[in-house]
C-alpha cells in the first residue's frame, strides 16, 4: 500500500522555467512533509519541509504547497537551473515517530 | 556538518553469505535508519533505532536484522543474502525523536549485488 505517490516518474523542463513536482498521499495522519533531492551515487539531501497546518512554505527558489483537502502537495522550483537535475522524493512524517514514508521519486531534467 | 558514512560504496556477495553493512554518524544523533532504494519503488524503510540497543521494524524487515551497540553506529545484517536483496542501501540519522519535521541526514549509500 503506497501511502505516498509520485505519479510522474520523470519531468523535463527548460532552464529558467518553472518546475512543478507533484505528490499525493493517502495517510491523513501525516503531520509533516519533506522533500529530498538525490544525485546519482549520493545519498538524498533535505530540501524543504512543510507542516500539515500550513499551506505554503518558501525557501529561495523552492516553494512547497500543501492542499490538505486534496491530500496533495507540490514542489515549485523557479527558475529551474541545470544543477537542479536530480531525483526528487517527497516524504510524509507521522507524529513524533521521526519515521518517514517516501514516495517513488520523480526524475527532473533541466535542459539548456 | 553532519556526516554519515557507510563502510562500502560497492559490495558483491554470493547467495547465502552473511553480509554486514556498517553506518556511522558523527553528530550524536539519537535516531538511525536503514533504507533500500529500488527503481520504481523509492526508498523503503527496513529498520530503525531510537537509542542504543533499541530497534524497530520498518516496512520491509524480512531477511534483515540490525545491531546498535553504540550510539554512533548502526549495522544492517543480511543473515543469508539472496538475489532479491540486490539493491542500494542507504543509512540515515536524525537528531531527536519527538521533534516534528526532523530532517534525516543520509550517507552516500552502498550498492550491494548478490550473485
Amino acid at each position: 500500500d503506497q501511502q505516498v505517490k509520485q505519479n510522474s516518474p520523470s519531468l523535463s523542463v527548460q532552464e529558467g522555467r518553472i518546475s512543478i513536482l507533484n505528490c499525493d498521499y493517502t495517510n491523513s495522519m501525516f503531520d509533516y512533509f519533506l522533500w529530498y533531492k538525490k544525485y546519482p551515487a549520493e545519498g538524498p539531501t533535505f530540501l524543504i519541509s512543510i507542516s500539515s497546518i500550513k499551506d505554503k512554505n518558501e525557501d529561495g527558489r523552492f516553494t512547497v504547497f500543501l492542499n490538505k483537502s486534496a491530500k496533495h502537495l507540490s514542489l515549485h522550483i523557479v527558475p529551474s537551473q541545470p544543477g537542479d537535475s536530480a531525483v526528487y522524493f517527497c516524504a510524509g512524517e507521522t507524529g513524533t515517530a521521526s519515521k518517514l514514508t517516501f514516495g517513488t521519486g520523480t526524475r527532473l531534467q533541466v535542459t539548456l | 556538518d553532519v556526516k554519515v558514512t557507510q563502510s562500502s560504496r560497492y559490495l558483491v556477495k554470493r547467495t547465502g553469505e552473511k553480509v554486514f553493512l556498517e553506518c556511522v554518524q558523527d553528530m550524536d544523533h539519537e535516531n538511525m535508519f536503514w533504507y533500500r532504494q529500488d527503481p520504481g519503488l523509492g526508498l523503503r524503510l527496513i529498520y530503525f533505532s531510537y537509542d542504543v540497543k533499541m530497534k524497530e521494524k520498518g516496512d520491509i524487515p524480512e531477511g534483515y536484522s540490525v545491531s546498535r551497540e553504540k550510539k554512533e553506529r548502526f549495522s544492517l545484517i543480511l543473515e543469508s543474502a539472496s538475489t532479491n536483496q540486490t539493491s542500494m542501501y542507504l543509512c540515515a540519522s536524525s537528531f531527536q525523536r519527538g521533534t516534528l519535521g526532523n530532517e534525516q541526514f543520509f550517507g552516500p549509500g552502498t550498492r550491494l549485488t548478490v550473485l
